[in-house]
C-alpha cells in the first residue's frame, strides 16, 4: 500500500457544480496536510495547508482533514472552468529532513 | 526575483548519454528537492537537500546523482541515461530544512530519452 493515495479521475463537471476530492493515508506521523494545483506543463502552486486536524476555509476552497480516518479532502464551490487543473495531495510529518510525500493528482475539468 | 529556475526546460538524449538538470533559487531557502512526475505516478522524490551540504536519497535515487553547489543551487545528474527515466523533473524548494511549510516548484524540465 503507498503511503497516500489518490484516485486520479479523470473528473468532469459542469461549472458551477461542487468538487470533492480526496486522499487517504496510511502513516500515522504525517501532521501537515496540503493541496497543490498544477496546471497543464506547469509546476504546483500550493492551493491549501492544514497543520493537524480541522477544516480550513479560502474563498470556494475548503480543505478538510481527519487524522482518525487518515483522510483529507478539498471542496471547491462554485467550480469555474479556471479550476480545470490537476489537484496534487501531499503531507508531511514535518521532522528536520523529511519531504513531502504526493498523491498521483486527480485531473479535474470543468466546462461552460 | 525568479524563484525557482529550471534549465533546460527541454532535452533529448540518446540512451547512454550523460547530462545535468540545473536548478537555481534566488529566495534564500534551505532546503532544495528533485521530484520526477510521469503519468499516473504523481510526483516521486529523487533525492534532496535539507541545507547546504547536506543530500539524501529519497523514494527513486537509482540512476541519479546529485550536488548542492552552494545555498542557491541543487543540480540532478544522470550518468548514463536510460529510456526509464524520461519524465518531467521539477526543483522545489522550502525556507526551513524540512517541507512542513509551503514548496516552491520550478516549471519543470522535460526530459526524453530515446
Amino acid at each position: 500500500q503507498k503511503e497516500v493515495e489518490q484516485d486520479p479521475g479523470p473528473l468532469s463537471v459542469p461549472e458551477g457544480a461542487i468538487v470533492s476530492l480526496n486522499c487517504t493515508y496510511s502513516n500515522s506521523a504525517f501532521q501537515y496536510f496540503m493541496w497543490y494545483r498544477q496546471y497543464s506543463r506547469k509546476g504546483p502552486e500550493l492551493l491549501m495547508y492544514t497543520y493537524s486536524s480541522g477544516n480550513k476555509e479560502d474563498g470556494r476552497f475548503t480543505a478538510q482533514v481527519d487524522k482518525s480516518s487518515k483522510y483529507i479532502s478539498l471542496f471547491i464551490r462554485d467550480s469555474q472552468p479556471s479550476d480545470s487543473a490537476t489537484y496534487l495531495c501531499a503531507m508531511s510529518a514535518g521532522q528536520a529532513g523529511t519531504a513531502l510525500i504526493f498523491g498521483k493528482g486527480t485531473t479535474l475539468s470543468v466546462s461552460s | 526575483n525568479a524563484g525557482v529556475t529550471q534549465t533546460p526546460k527541454f532535452q533529448v538524449l540518446k540512451t547512454g548519454q550523460s547530462m545535468t538538470l540545473q536548478c537555481a533559487q534566488d529566495m534564500n531557502h534551505n532546503s532544495m528537492y528533485w521530484y520526477r512526475q510521469d503519468p499516473g505516478m504523481g510526483l516521486r522524490l529523487i533525492y534532496y537537500s535539507a541545507s547546504e551540504g547536506t543530500t539524501d536519497k529519497g523514494e527513486v535515487p537509482n540512476g541519479y546523482n546529485v550536488s548542492r553547489l552552494n545555498k542557491r543551487e541543487f543540480s540532478l545528474r544522470l550518468e548514463s541515461a536510460a529510456p526509464s527515466q524520461t519524465s518531467v523533473y521539477f526543483c522545489a524548494t522550502v525556507p526551513g530544512h524540512s517541507m512542513n511549510t509551503e514548496a516552491f516548484f520550478g516549471q519543470g524540465t522535460r526530459l526524453t530519452v530515446v
